[in-house]
């Protein structure tokens, strides 16, 4: 089945230790992408990635480390993570960056920052 | 950083009434797609739209896009319960690969 999954579905953790969430798609794609939502400011994107060893920043990447070694995988690094990170992160895969493409979101991971 | 404003941001009616869901912004896109999101989900694409003027059906929900490709609006007609959820736009910026999404619009439809 095509899909991305994310690891862990649900985080609590305390200020300043270093977590990383995984993201793994099966599908082949170029492109993956990090996106955080908040209430009532829809999904900001935190940082992308074209292709393996190329990646960018999004709107909201301070605060987090992203790297791309292989295909399939686009962990998420939040090396001292504050309260302010509190956030559902969901991961997304596309065939390309080249709009427009269908994007595949994964099921989201929840994250609190006490 | 461009924006895409959607309104409204919550909406509730009742079943069998029409509605429309606008999303604006000030910047050019140059493809602009609209998801729908259930409660512990990640968004699920319903359509992209690409040329400005375009307009698509997906059974009862049409989708357009500006002329400009500045703007799109959502219409969905005799609304339904399985409608409810929570309703993105999302714009690709010309130019870059990064993608905008808008704040969302969260749809309630009484049975």
């Amino acid at each position: 089945e095509a899909q991305v999954t994310q690891n862990p579905r649900y985080l609590i953790t305390v200020t300043g230790k270093k977590l990383t969430v995984t993201c793994s798609q099966n599908m082949n794609h170029e492109y993956m992408s990090w996106y955080r939502q908040d209430p009532g400011l829809g999904l900001r994107q935190i940082y992308y990635s074209m292709n393996v060893e190329v990646t960018d920043k999004g709107d909201v990447p301070e605060g987090y480390k992203v790297s791309r070694k292989e295909k399939r995988n686009f962990p998420l690094i939040l090396e001292s993570p504050s309260p302010n990170q509190t956030s559902l992160y969901f991961c997304a895969s596309s065939l390309n960056g080249g709009a427009p493409t269908t994007q595949y979101f994964g099921p989201g991971t929840r994250l609190t920052v006490l | 950083t461009q924006l895409l404003e959607q309104s409204p941001q919550f909406l509730s009616i009742q079943e069998g009434e029409n509605l429309t869901v606008y999303c604006n912004s000030s910047s050019v896109f140059s493809s602009l797609q609209w998801y729908r999101q259930e409660p512990g989900e990640g968004p699920v694409l319903l359509v992209t739209v690409v040329t400005g003027g375009e307009v698509k059906k997906l059974k009862r929900l049409t989708f357009q896009f500006g002329d400009a490709r500045k703007d799109s609006s959502l219409h969905i007609t005799a609304a339904q319960p399985g409608d409810t959820g929570l309703y993105l736009c999302a714009g690709a910026q010309a130019g870059t690969y990064k993608y905008i999404f808008g704040t969302g619009t969260r749809l309630k439809v009484l049975a």
